[in-house]
């Protein structure tokens, strides 16, 4: 079965710092890759996407992640975080064939300190 | 503004009872979906329909049951079989759930309903 994998499950930054967050995921063909974002209090929102073509693509607040096809990998990346970015953070993988299903990985609470 | 609009945000059953949640849409999408969050699990598939009369069960569908009778609506209900249904609920939507077309795979989510079970 398909699985998308967030290694770091918590993790706690001071402003400034850089951040990378891992994603694997484990199916072999086309997939389209995602990050969503989940704000306290508010809703899940895109936070950037890769469907093909250059393989480090950017989202909203500076954000980045890079894609690597031959590790599977999909991580997300900003080189000075705020504390504005504490949030839950949601790598997801859709698969391009006749499932079209969204897989979500387990997420991952950043939590920046001022 | 369009979006979509989730009832009721807090919800409380017993057990044995059905309970239906409530989600709406006025983005004129044709997929939605309905995940389940819970904590360090991410969020899984529970239902998901890519147009009108018609849907197909996720991961986590057993105890669930959902209809789409209408573009805009796609109500989910947790049955008593449901073992475990206390958790926070997602409804989503997209512009499809098929397709290369970059809008197709963009999910618009909902602020979800928590349903605690007593």
């Amino acid at each position: 079965a398909q699985s998308v994998s967030q290694h770091n499950h918590h993790v706690i930054l001071s402003e400034a710092a850089s951040l990378e967050l891992g994603c694997n995921y484990s199916y072999g063909g086309t997939v389209n890759l995602f990050w969503y974002v989940q704000y306290p209090g508010q809703h899940l929102q895109l936070l950037l996407k890769y469907f093909s073509g250059d393989p480090l693509v950017k989202g909203i607040k500076g954000f980045e992640a890079e894609f690597i096809k031959s590790k599977f990998s999909f991580n997300l990346r900003k080189p000075s975080v705020q504390w504005s970015d504490t949030a839950e953070y949601f790598c997801a993988v859709r698969r391009m064939d006749s499932s079209y299903k969204l897989i979500f990985g387990s997420g991952t609470r950043l939590l920046v300190r001022p | 503004d369009g979006g979509i609009t989730q009832s009721p945000k807090y919800l409380f059953r017993k057990e044995g009872q059905n309970v239906t949640l409530s989600c709406e849409q006025n983005l004129n999408h044709d997929a939605m979906y309905w995940y389940r969050q819970d904590p360090g699990q991410g969020l899984r598939l529970i239902y998901y329909s890519q147009i009108v009369n018609d849907f197909q069960k996720g991961d986590i569908a057993e105890g669930y049951s959902v209809s789409r009778e209408k573009k805009e609506s796609f109500p989910l209900t947790v049955t008593s079989a449901q073992k475990n249904p206390t958790a926070f609920y997602l409804c989503a939507s997209s512009l499809g759930a098929s397709g290369f077309d970059s809008g197709a795979n963009v999910l618009t989510f909902g602020a979800g309903s928590r349903l605690t079970v007593l």
